[in-house]
């Protein structure tokens, strides 16, 4: 089962909007409505932002928005800060305990 | 404070074997299914196992399939991983992860199927 397929680079000056997708199949992305995006820093552990497409967990910032037609996810950073410059991961859960992760988008504030 | 740590990782040869383990607090670990995830030296995040709250159900990735055993002792809120025949592809960051314990709403249970707690990770790196 191959990785769902996000942009190996994104960037954005502070204040723009950015968007990554994740396009993967109906094996994975578009199997259920369980599609998750994480924050990764350097040297650091994975940070959930999203869960269930557009949830977002306690204390994330309404700046991170997330979609989902078909085959296909997208994270949308609103207000884009120097803080955001991090790798970002989807994931969708595929079934029976397992998960699929995306291949990763760097995001870059110029 | 909800917590996971990993530890046990270390330098091993090809072909030997490592249990890197995961301490959870400040959760009622026996709810909560759990899955090991890895990340290679400049890679992304690789999913490679996952067991039930009981232990009774476990999947693995292909990659690790015959070779990884998954496991936890939920009376010391411990889980597991057994790595045998290690590669120089085994080489990773090995992270500990968890889902949300289900919720209950009058008759119905709720599952969520997303992970909302890592651990700091533990490195294993596989050298000849």
């Amino acid at each position: 089962q191959s990785a769902p397929t996000q942009p190996a680079s994104v960037s954005g000056s502070p204040g723009q909007s950015i968007t990554i997708s994740c396009s993967g199949t109906s094996s994975d992305v578009g199997r259920y409505d369980y599609v998750s995006w994480f924050q990764q820093e350097p040297g650091k552990a994975p940070k959930l932002i999203l869960y269930d497409v557009t949830a977002r967990p306690s204390g994330i910032s309404n700046r991170f928005s997330g979609s989902k037609s078909g085959n296909r996810a997208s994270l949308t950073i609103a207000g884009l800060q120097t803080d955001d410059e991090a790798d970002y991961y989807c994931c969708a859960y595929a079934g029976s305990g397992t998960y699929v992760f995306g291949s990763g988008t760097k995001v870059t504030v110029l | 404070e909800v917590r996971l740590v990993e530890s046990g990782g270390g330098f091993v040869q090809p072909g030997g074997s490592l249990r890197v383990s995961c301490a959870a607090s400040g959760f009622t670990f026996k709810s909560s299914s759990l899955t090991w995830v890895r990340q290679a030296p400049g890679k992304g995040l690789e999913f490679i196992s996952y067991i039930s709250p009981s232990g009774g159900t476990i999947y693995y990735a292909d990659s690790v399939k015959g070779r990884f055993t998954i496991s936890r002792d939920n009376a010391k809120n411990s889980l597991y991983l057994q790595m045998n025949s290690l590669r120089g592809e085994d080489t990773a960051v090995y992270f500990c992860a968890r889902e949300p314990p289900p919720r209950y709403d009058w008759s119905d249970v709720h599952y969520s199927y997303y992970l909302d707690v890592w651990g700091k990770g533990t490195t294993v790196t596989v050298f000849s």
